[in-house]
């Protein structure tokens, strides 16, 4: 069974910090990764995604990837309190098209 | 907004009566999903579609069926509801095989 991990938290960080959210996966087939950030009582949207190994940044946001140690992380810049949400991590192989979702890190961004 | 379209938003039901959850869209994409999400688990696949009449079974099918008669539906239901189906169920659309879900707004079933 394919597998996708992270810490559900709360992550707590002040504002203008640094967040680091990581998130491992079990299947080597992966090859597409998301993030996406649900808000209390919303649906999840989606921030960034990547597919190669290295850096991506997006504004704020930078993901990164690591496909030998089954790794990606996101990370929030100048963390606003407007941040404070759950993060969700997702898998896809690149046969199928189904994702597979992590449970979630909940971001919590003081001011 | 990727025109998608959950009904009922919130539903309260019996043990043991049936149940229906409609998704629509209005891009005529091919791919549509449905999830649940439950405290813990994350959001977990219950079946998708490839298009009409094309269904497949996910992470957690037991107890639920689908079908898509449309390209525009995609009906979640729920043959004899018990409590362990209350979740918050979410429809998704991905526009071709290799893109990001876009995800509706949810559906909050209560099964008591």
């Amino acid at each position: 069974q394919k597998e996708v991990e992270q810490n559900s938290g709360p992550l707590s960080v002040p504002e203008g910090a640094i967040a680091s959210l990581n998130c491992t996966y079990s299947d080597r087939g992966s090859q597409s990764f998301f993030w996406y950030r649900q808000y209390s009582g919303k649906s999840p949207e989606l921030i960034m995604f990547i597919y190669s190994n290295g850096d991506k940044e997006d504004g704020r946001f930078t993901a990164q990837l690591n496909k030998a140690s089954q790794y990606v992380s996101l990370l929030i810049r100048d963390s606003q309190p407007s941040d404070s949400a759950t993060y969700l991590c997702a898998v896809k192989e690149n046969a199928g098209n189904m994702l597979t979702f992590g449970g979630g890190t909940r971001l919590m961004v003081k001011p | 907004d990727a025109g998608i379209t959950q009904s009922p938003r919130h539903k309260v039901t019996e043990t043991g009566t049936p149940v229906t959850l409609r998704c629509h869209q209005t891009e005529n994409h091919r791919y549509m999903y449905w999830y649940r999400q439950d405290p813990g688990h994350g959001l977990r696949l219950i079946h998708y579609s490839y298009g009409v009449k094309d269904t497949d079974k996910g992470e957690v099918s037991d107890g639920y069926s689908v079908s898509r008669s449309k390209t525009e539906d995609f009906l979640l239901t729920l043959e004899s509801a018990t409590s362990s189906q209350t979740s918050v169920y979410f429809c998704a659309i991905t526009p071709t095989r290799n893109t990001e879900a876009f995800f509706g707004q949810g559906t909050r079933l209560t099964v008591v």
